[in-house]
């Protein structure tokens, strides 16, 4: 059964590092998104991505994060200069289409955590 | 805004004991309904859609209904196994989904 994938499952990182979370949606999929949970916390939005561009955004979403399609199958999300603050599980999710039958599959997350 | 609430937070239910859990909205335009269910560590499990008000879904154990401001996932008969966390979703007018902070279910043998 086809699934988004994720890596790293879990990175360590000093505060004002940067650091690229990867993920490989569904290979007939073409909105993507990035999502982030707080410890205890409800899933958040950050962005979605459709054609090489994005197409919406949150206010998490500052100047320190950015996303990409580098190829035909990653869609990467980096953040430039962590904070303590962005410690959470990052979810990288797909669709295959919006306005009805756009069912959100998730991958299983990667979790960072800053020092 | 786009909102969703889910009640109750928590919810532990002796096996076989039959309950319902609750997810109430406001949207811009309801494009979709989704219930997903999380377990400890893991990413969102997609369980349903629901596009209109009537609409039902069931599998398994588990049977999703909607209305015009709300939606219910009523378990029945459940297993140790059905416990986790259930996340309500909601996709209006734009490209992106709202969640509610979930329902965390423990089912007790």
């Amino acid at each position: 059964e086809p699934e988004v994938t994720q890596t790293p499952s879990h990175q360590v990182t000093q505060m004002g590092q940067e650091v690229i979370l990867r993920c490989v949606p569904i290979s007939n999929h073409l909105y993507f998104y990035w999502y982030r949970q707080i410890l205890g916390q409800k899933v958040e939005f950050l962005v979605s991505f459709y054609n090489n561009e994005i197409s919406e955004k949150s206010e998490i979403f500052d100047d320190q994060f950015s996303v990409e399609r580098p190829d035909g199958s990653n869609f990467t999300l980096k953040i430039r200069s962590t904070k303590l603050e962005d410690s959470a599980m990052y979810f990288c999710a797909s669709t295959e289409k919006t306005g009805g039958g756009g069912e959100l599959f998730f991958g299983e997350g990667s979790r960072l955590t800053v020092l | 805004e786009d909102q969703v609430t889910q009640s109750p937070e928590a919810l532990r239910l002796q096996e076989g004991e039959s309950s319902s859990l609750n997810c109430s909205y406001t949207v811009s335009g309801l494009r979709g309904l989704f219930w997903y269910r999380q377990d400890p560590g893991k990413g969102p499990e997609f369980l349903f859609t629901l596009y209109s008000a009537g609409e039902e879904k069931e599998k398994e154990r588990l049977k999703a209904t909607l209305t015009k401001k709300e939606s219910f996932l009523h378990i029945t008969a459940p297993k140790p196994e059905d416990s986790a966390t259930y996340l309500c979703a909601v996709q209006g007018n734009f490209n992106k989904f709202y969640f509610g902070s979930g329902t965390k279910l423990n089912v007790k043998p």
